[in-house]
């Protein structure tokens, strides 16, 4: 059965403060690796696609990082803004379209 | 208007109303989702529309019914609700292509609580 496991389920930084967030996954076969940020009350923002092992993307602070089990979101010196739930979710290609599983997320909240 | 809009963003409703919660994507994308966001759990896919035609029904219960009258508009019907299908309801859109992973874009959801 296809699974997302995110850890932690709540991190709180100081600002500044390096750190990552991880998402474990199981497919069958993966077609996309997905990365959303989601603001209180609001609906999930795109934020990365990887593809296959080895691939890393970069957003101003983020940086996520893709293997064959897990990925990372790397957060660098994070800003109060950068406070937000991070959800991870995975495609695989025996799936039906737009059926993502998604992790429960990790909320992250930075302190100044 | 950009992106995806939803309307109404909060609503309450007794067992027995009727409602419907209204999507509109202005991205060109080519399939729409309804998703579902409940409070502790992950998200989870409700229906899947591509080019107007329903593709995917994830075992939803009958009391919510999917429209989808173009490639931009998305409604869900609502009636005779129980009060645990209060939850987070997200539209979302993207564009479908052979072969490749289609990121989503989603609305901002309708808080829909049931009484």
């Amino acid at each position: 059965e296809d699974q997302v496991t995110q850890s932690p389920e709540a991190l709180r930084l100081q600002e500044g403060e390096s750190s990552s967030l991880n998402c474990s996954y199981t497919v069958s076969g993966l077609r996309g690796l997905f990365w959303y940020r989601q603001d209180p009350g609001k609906g999930p923002e795109f934020l990365f696609t990887l593809y296959s092992a080895g691939e890393e993307k970069e957003k101003e602070r983020l940086k996520a990082t893709l293997t064959k089990k897990e990925s990372f979101l790397h957060i660098t010196a994070p800003k109060p803004e950068d406070s937000a739930t991070y959800l991870c979710a995975v495609q695989n290609y025996g799936g039906s379209q737009g059926n993502l599983i998604f992790g429960k997320g990790t909320k992250l909240s930075v302190k100044p | 208007e950009t992106g995806v809009t939803q309307t109404p963003r909060h609503l309450v409703m007794g067992m027995t109303n009727k409602k419907s919660l209204k999507c509109e994507q202005h991205l060109g994308h080519n399939a729409m989702y309804w998703y579902k966001q409940s409070a502790k759990k992950p998200l989870e896919l409700m229906f899947v529309y591509n080019f107007k035609e329903q593709t995917e029904n994830n075992s939803v219960p009958s009391r919510f019914s999917p429209e989808c009258p173009n490639s931009s508009h998305l409604f869900l019907h609502l009636h005779t609700l129980q009060p645990e299908d209060s939850a987070l309801y997200l539209c979302a859109s993207s564009q479908e292509w052979a072969g490749g992973a289609g990121e989503l874009f989603f609305g901002e959801g309708s808080r829909l609580t049931v009484l």
